[in-house]
């Protein structure tokens, strides 16, 4: 069974502040990973898939990186904006369909 | 990219009554549906996963014959909330399995907030 943690919690930082948000899964088998945003009271935006035969992905201030062996993914958050302010999950599958999410890392970016 | 519309985004209903919420692929077929529900300050959980013309899989622990699922289209999936109650109170997520460009991406749809009186 999949499970997911991401590190940290909650995050809060001054505008402009270069961030790595961390996502540990235990089931390394996998063929992929998203990362999503999700704003308060809203739905998901998709941000980022990574594919296992991948070691990065990039869109725009957004670089992801999955490391596979070692069950972990990285976001990275370049030159930070208040408009970044969201709850930012990683879904690693289990098994060929489904998704499974983290708690999320709350992250906000003070003006 | 793929957009995913729900429908009501809100509902508030009597406790005892049925609640149907609709999840459409606006721009591509999906053959494969997914739902979602959050509690407040908690992730997503899945509850089923719906598949075009066949019956939906649900997850341990969810009742099939409360939440109704039906995939009668490559754009369309229905969640029936039947007989709802207080606690089935929740955020409900629709997502949408997007053709195998990209690997497999899901698309998720705003969300619906059902509260039960």
């Amino acid at each position: 069974k999949q499970e997911v943690t991401q590190i940290p919690a909650a995050l809060s930082v001054p505008e402009g502040e270069n961030l790595v948000l961390n996502c540990s899964f235990t089931d390394s088998a996998i063929y992929n990973l998203q990362w999503f945003r999700q704003d308060p009271g809203k739905g998901l935006t998709s941000l980022l898939l990574i594919q296992s035969s991948q070691r990065e992905q990039t869109s725009g201030r957004l670089n992801a990186s999955l490391d596979k062996s070692s069950g972990r993914s990285t976001l990275y958050i370049a030159a930070s904006q208040p408009g970044d302010s969201a709850t930012y999950l990683c879904a690693p599958p289990q098994g060929a369909q489904k998704l499974v999410f983290g708690q999320g890392t709350r992250l906000t970016i003070n003006p | 990219g793929a957009v995913v519309s729900q429908h009501p985004s809100r509902v508030i209903c009597k406790s005892g009554t049925s609640v149907k919420i609709e999840c459409r692929s606006l721009d591509f077929q999906a053959t494969t549906m997914f739902w979602y529900r959050q509690f407040p300050k908690q992730s997503l959980m899945l509850m089923a996963t719906s598949n075009e013309g066949s019956k939906a899989t649900y997850e341990q622990g969810v009742e099939k014959d409360k939440f109704l699922i039906n995939h009668a289209s490559l754009t369309l999936s229905t969640l029936t909330v039947t007989s709802a109650h207080p606690e089935d109170s929740s955020f409900y997520i629709c997502s949408a399995r997007a053709p195998t460009s990209g690997g497999g991406t899901q698309y998720f749809g705003p969300g619906t907030r059902l509260t039960v009186l």
